[in-house]
Order: C-alpha cells, then sequence, then structure tokens
C-alpha cells in the first residue's frame, strides 16, 4: 500500500508570491491533516479535511487555506507569503479523523520563503 | 486551542540507559492520546493510542502509562539504543477535535 505522498519536497519562494502544495493521503484514507513545523514550535496544526469539508482549523491567519477534492487528495495554499512562513509543512492522513484513528505523516514539503 | 506540554524538552542518555518523559494535558473531554516518534528525515510515527485511565501500552523496550484524571502520560525506554534517539511528541484528542501535538522531548542516545 502506497504511503501519503507530498508535492513538491522543495520549494522556494519569495515574500508576497502564493503558494500551493499538494498531499495524496493513503488509498481509502478519507481524512487529512496539515501541520506546520518551525523549529521551536512543534507541529502546529494547521486544519483537518474529512469528506471534502474543513472540519478542524487550528490558528493561523486567513491567508493559509486548504482544499479538499472527491478522491480525498488534498492541497494547501498560502498567499502573500511571508519570511515567517518558511517551514517544513506535513500533511497526515487517516481513516476518518476519528480520535484513536492512527495518522499516517507524509515526508512534508520543506518551504524557503526569501 | 488544547495545551499540551511535554518534558523535558531534550535529554541526553548513554546507551543502556533508561529514560521516561512526561506529557501532560487538559483532562477535561478527554478521548484519546496519540504518542508519536520521529527520526531526523524521516515522517512521524504512530507508537501507541491510549484511551483508558490506568492504560498502558508496550512495543520492545518503550511503555507508556495514562492517567486522565490528571491529564497526563508516561513515555519510558527501558535500556535505550542509539536508534531511539527521536523526538517523541505526544498528542491528546478530545472528542471532535483534530490531534494537538506538544513540541515533543528530543532524545540523544549516545554509544
Amino acid at each position: 500500500k502506497a504511503g501519503v505522498t507530498q508535492t513538491p519536497r522543495y520549494l522556494i519562494k519569495t515574500r508576497g508570491q502564493q503558494v500551493t502544495l499538494s498531499c495524496s493521503p493513503i488509498s481509502g484514507h478519507r481524512s487529512v491533516s496539515w501541520y506546520q513545523q518551525t523549529p521551536g514550535q512543534g507541529l502546529q496544526f494547521l486544519f483537518e479535511y474529512f469528506s471534502e469539508t474543513q472540519r478542524n482549523k487550528g490558528n493561523f491567519p486567513g491567508r493559509f487555506s486548504g482544499r479538499q477534492f472527491s478522491n480525498s487528495r488534498s492541497e494547501m495554499n498560502v498567499s502573500t507569503l511571508e519570511l515567517g512562513d518558511s517551514a517544513l509543512y506535513l500533511c497526515a492522513s487517516s481513516i476518518a479523523g476519528g480520535p484513536m484513528d492512527e495518522q499516517f505523516f507524509g515526508p512534508g514539503t520543506r518551504l524557503t520563503v526569501l | 486551542i488544547l495545551n499540551v506540554e511535554q518534558s523535558p524538552q531534550s535529554l541526553h542518555v548513554q546507551e543502556g540507559d533508561s529514560t521516561n518523559f512526561t506529557c501532560s494535558f487538559p483532562s477535561s473531554n478527554f478521548y484519546a492520546l496519540h504518542w508519536y516518534r520521529w527520526e531526523t528525515a524521516k515522517s512521524p510515527e504512530a507508537l501507541f493510542v491510549m484511551t483508558l485511565n490506568g492504560d498502558e501500552k508496550k512495543k520492545g523496550r518503550i511503555s507508556a502509562t495514562l492517567n486522565t484524571k490528571e491529564g497526563y502520560s508516561y513515555l519510558y525506554i527501558k535500556g535505550s539504543q542509539p536508534e531511539d534517539s527521536a523526538t517523541y511528541l505526544c498528542a491528546p484528542n478530545q472528542a471532535g477535535t483534530a490531534l494537538i501535538f506538544g513540541k515533543g522531548t528530543t532524545l540523544s542516545v549516545s554509544s
């Protein structure tokens, strides 16, 4: 069974640009969550999608948005990039996002904002 | 937003030492607690999911206990090995919410 895949793996952008990251979950998984990891901050929750609907949202500004398609693939968009958006972005999928469901993480997208 | 505290922030032990870390979380509306291990250059991987007060899980030399009434979980590693070097993350889950991770405990094991 293929794991969670994320594209691209690395990305360099400049301030003010926008970026779209993609996540393909494990086949059969309907929940996709996105996390941002920066040094000293750990994994910070961005949002979770289930069946094309945003079910939970973290404490991030509106520049961060996402969506999920009918095949459960998810995209995350960051508009008007800031230097502080430089981070590792991880997505994780689970069967249904239930409290006891194990999350499977992708390899991440390393975003650098210059 | 759930407040999850993990201590210590980092730890350095010698091969063969046993060690333990703490995860503290609000006990209200508790549903489950997850432990993950995150090795350098890899993705986080699940270790345990625990739900019941007094629950104890074990995988090889790693074990975890859960106290839902007071809101904490301990992770123990017996006879640490260099391959145990990683960041250990806990994530409590309240009903209807997503997994919120603590900042983790980074373990370094020297041979």
